[in-house]
């Protein structure tokens, strides 16, 4: 099947610095990519929508000043948390749909960002 | 607005008791439905989707328009079933899921 990959797959940082998170399409080109939250034993909430050439789109109360993304190729979409604080500590996850029938989504395996 | 429902937040069972777990939707249009599964330490993954009809590890899914479900079953489980269970449904494009809050299964042995 169509593989996602995220990278990194867990990092650490200091209180007020900055991560990006990257998504990547391996075998299939995708002009949208999806990224996920997820707090421990709870289930994913959708942040936003990246989309390949134009803007995001953010979910009610995601902010988009706070986490940036980037769909800057078919193939690739970054997720950077800015200033980052300790309660953005979270499991983030990214997804995508290979074109055409069936509707299937592929999930990156996530990361785990610890902010201390 | 499309929305996905899952009531039980854990559902605990023995090892070869029969488990349901539930999914309720609301959704406009011709919903295209599927159970996703997360066992632990590893990727989101598809388990069903119900155009296939089909069963997979021992989990079957239908759905049933009229009361707007898509229960997931399995007659004996087992505890490798133990994980987090998302029902998801899809959008006409078929480019975006919405998830319900999930539902975790344990197994006991």
């Amino acid at each position: 099947g169509a593989v996602v990959s995220q990278h990194p797959s867990w990092v650490i940082c200091k209180s007020g610095t900055s991560v990006k998170i990257e998504c990547r399409s391996l075998d299939f080109q995708a002009t949208t990519m999806f990224w996920y939250r997820q707090f421990p034993k709870q289930s994913l909430m959708l942040m936003a929508t990246s989309n390949e050439g134009s803007k995001a789109t953010y979910e009610q109360g995601v902010e988009k000043d706070k986490f940036l993304i980037n769909h800057a190729s078919l193939t690739l979409s970054t997720l950077t948390v800015t200033s980052a604080h300790p309660e953005d500590s979270s499991f983030y996850i990214c997804s995508a749909f290979p074109p055409g029938p069936p509707t299937e989504a592929f999930f990156g395996q996530g990361t785990r960002l610890t902010v201390v | 607005a499309q929305r996905v429902t899952q009531p039980e937040k854990l559902l605990s069972v023995f090892k070869g008791a029969p488990v349901e777990l539930k999914c309720n939707y609301s959704y406009s249009g011709s919903p295209e439905l599927f159970w996703y599964v997360q066992y632990s330490r590893q990727r989101l993954q598809l388990l069903l989707r119900h155009i296939s009809r089909e069963s997979i590890k021992g989990f079957t899914a239908d759905l049933n328009k009229g009361e707007t479900s898509f229960h997931l079953k399995k007659p004996f489980a087992q505890e490798e079933d133990s994980a987090m269970y998302y029902c998801a449904l899809s959008n006409n494009a078929g480019n975006m899921l919405t998830f319900g809050g999930g539902t975790r299964l344990m197994v006991k042995p």
